[in-house]
């Protein structure tokens, strides 16, 4: 059984802070996603990556791979508060997907 | 152009009751999936549908049934609703090689 941690579980910043967040298997997925989900809505699709080692940029978030393929992170630049929801990472085997918990992030004014 | 749409968005039932939670797609997407919310548990797989007329079981196919009626829609039935089956429910789409896309949820609470 494929399976995806994140950490932290929650995180609360000042605006205008840096901030990483982690998604971790023991499992190689052939790709991985981040999405943000905000309060009553289905997730987004914010970036997928696909090889190791690759980093994706998007305005002030950063993506990256682990060279195994079975870690990924994200990293946000000065923190807004347009940046708050929760961040799932789902990584892909072969036709399905498995998501991890989520890091729910609040970004105060 | 709606996207992934969902009915109903709430739901309160009874024990015992059923129902179908319906969704439909407008982007002609092969692939569609039904996936469960619960809090600290990220969402998890009941069932997907790789393309008109194939259903297969995902992580958490128990208490569920769907249909694929059509390529643009795919229904999610509880027969006999417990109270373990309170939860967010999201249907989603793919689109390869990497696009899945989500509806609003349907917000059911079993009593």
């Amino acid at each position: 059984t494929q399976l995806l941690e994140q950490s932290p579980q929650f995180l609360s910043i000042q605006e205008g802070e840096n901030l990483t967040v982690y998604c971790n298997s023991s499992s190689v997925f052939s790709s991985l996603q981040w999405y943000r989900q905000e309060p009553g809505e289905g997730p987004v699709l914010l970036v997928t990556v696909v090889t190791g080692g690759e980093v994706k940029k998007l305005k002030r978030l950063t993506f990256q791979f682990g060279d195994a393929r079975k870690d990924s992170s994200l990293h946000i630049t000065a923190a807004q508060p347009g940046d708050t929801g929760l961040y799932l990472c789902a990584g892909r085997y072969g036709q399905n997907f498995v998501f991890g918990p989520g890091t729910r992030l609040s970004v105060l004014p | 152009n709606a996207g992934v749409t969902q009915t109903p968005k709430f739901q309160v039932l009874k024990t015992g009751q059923s129902m179908t939670l319906q969704c439909a797609q407008d982007m002609n997407h092969n692939s569609m999936y039904w996936y469960r919310q619960d809090p600290g548990m990220g969402l998890r797989l009941i069932y997907y549908s790789a393309s008109e007329g194939t259903t297969d079981k995902g992580e958490v196919p128990n208490g569920y049934n769907v249909s694929r009626l059509n390529k643009r829609e795919f229904s999610l039935r509880l027969e006999s609703a417990a109270p373990s089956q309170t939860s967010v429910y999201f249907c989603g789409t793919f689109s390869a090689p990497y696009e899945q896309y989500f509806g609003p949820g349907t917000r059911l609470t079993v009593t």
